[in-house]
């Protein structure tokens, strides 16, 4: 079967360091993606790892652990924008994505 | 580069009615996506198109859904009759093929059913 988890929410602080982590079983594995969607908007993709390791882009980060079925979203820096729901997908052996439940990341001032 | 357009943006019906979204995805790109988003929920993948064929439409209720891509660009999803259960937001995505790894979304249709 496939399965993601991922924590349904979060808050953190403006400024502060926050991780997102996301578990699989899933039919093959070609990639893990993590898209963001603030509310009523579409999702927007922000990262791709298919090998193990860190990836960072700008305040963001994803690591992969494929041995262990895991990865997370790092986000340093946390700006009110960052509000939003982040999404953890993976895109199994027939190229097909499978969509996380998505974490709603509420940010304070 | 214009994106994903989607139309209707929002859609109220009463059950048993049809209805049907329109998509047109970015110039290019041969692979579109339509997926189902319930509300705290992730997108669940309905039907895939690569040009003008359907690769994968297991997820799609094929009692009731229905969809098309006439000409391998702009793509219609119909529901007939709709149900309660149906109102979700609707989101159609596009992606240059199908192993590219980005997909671009769409604003999506929000159909509510009363």
């Amino acid at each position: 079967g496939q399965n993601i988890d991922q924590p349904t929410e979060m808050t953190a602080t403006e400024g502060a360091i926050v991780q997102i982590n996301c578990t699989y079983q899933t039919s093959g594995f070609n990639g893990l993606f993590w898209y963001q969607q603030h509310a009523g908007e579409a999702p927007t993709f922000l990262s791709y790892n298919v090998l193990d390791g860190l990836e960072e882009k700008g305040r963001f980060s994803s690591f992969l652990s494929r041995s262990k079925g895991y990865s997370y979203l790092l986000l340093k820096e946390l700006q009110m924008k960052d509000s939003a729901s982040y999404l953890c997908a993976v895109r199994d052996d027939t190229d097909k994505l499978i969509f996380g439940t998505g974490t709603r990341l509420q940010v304070f001032p | 580069e214009a994106g994903v357009v989607q139309s209707p943006r929002y859609k109220i019906i009463e059950k048993k009615q049809p209805v049907a979204f329109w998509c047109n995805p970015i110039s290019g790109h041969n692979t579109l996506y339509w997926y189902r988003q319930n509300l705290g929920q992730g997108p669940e993948l309905l039907i895939r198109y690569e040009n003008e064929e359907a690769v994968d439409d297991s997820q799609l209720p094929k009692d009731r859904f229905s969809a098309e891509r006439l000409k391998g660009v702009d793509s219609t999803l119909k529901i007939q009759p709709a149900e309660l259960g149906d109102s979700a937001v609707y989101l159609c995505a596009s992606s240059l093929t199908a192993s590219s790894y980005e997909q671009y979304f769409g604003p999506g249709t929000r159909l509510t059913v009363t």
